[in-house]
């Protein structure tokens, strides 16, 4: 069965520190999002994305955070200066049409020390 | 309560048991569907109800949705240790490009 490949599956990094979580969307998936899980709380939706364009984000997604598709295949989440309370599992999810269910990856636990 | 509310908030059965979970929310929805994480792993989705259907089923698992009463139900039949996991609810909204979650069941199958 296809899967949304995510990696690394643990990161460590410095505050202040720029991290790229990376992930690989289902091949034939047009629609893409990145949700966070901070330990012992909600799943929260972060941003989805379509045809390169971000089509939705929410107030936890600041200037802080970006995404790119830069290529036919990655999806990658960017954080440009991390902060403690950055740390938590980072799942990147797909579908084929917006109203599917959606195909989670393992996620990212990043741990910003 | 918020969107996408679970209840109860654990539960523990014996294996061949039903469980039965319940979920609420407030704002109007595309869908709701339902996900299962096993600690510390990603999220598997088990179900997804359309807003104008009532019932679903896929295999032991049976999903109901009252729109007037903005609730879902998820009952897992014949329970097994393997089912042991945190099950979540997840509300699509109507412009399909977020789903807004729960805060989940923790269910324990004792075999």
């Amino acid at each position: 069965e296809p899967e949304v490949t995510q990696t690394p599956s643990h990161q460590v990094t410095q505050m202040g520190q720029e991290v790229i979580l990376r992930c690989v969307p289902i091949s034939n998936h047009l629609y893409f999002y990145w949700y966070r899980q901070i330990l012992g709380q909600k799943v929260e939706f972060l941003v989805s994305f379509y045809n390169n364009e971000i089509s939705e984000k929410s107030e936890i997604f600041d200037d802080q955070f970006s995404v790119e598709r830069p290529d036919g295949s990655n999806f990658t989440l960017k954080i440009r200066s991390t902060k403690l309370e950055d740390s938590a599992m980072y799942f990147c999810a797909s579908n084929l049409t917006p109203r599917d269910g959606y195909t989670f990856g393992s996620g990212t636990r990043l741990t910003v020390v | 309560s918020q969107q996408g509310e679970e209840d109860p908030q654990a539960l523990s059965i014996q294996e061949g048991e039903n469980a039965t979970m319940n979920c609420s929310y407030k704002t109007s929805i595309n869908n709701l569907q339902w996900y299962r994480q096993n600690s510390g792993r990603g999220l598997v989705h088990l179900i997804l109800i359309r807003s104008n259907e009532r019932e679903k089923h896929s295999g032991r698992l049976r999903v109901t949705l009252d729109t007037s009463k903005k609730s879902s139900s998820l009952l897992i039949t014949a329970s097994r240790a393997a089912d042991t996991a945190s099950y979540f609810c997840a509300t699509g909204n109507n412009a399909g490009n977020m789903l807004t979650f729960g805060g989940g069941t923790r269910l324990m199958v004792k075999p």
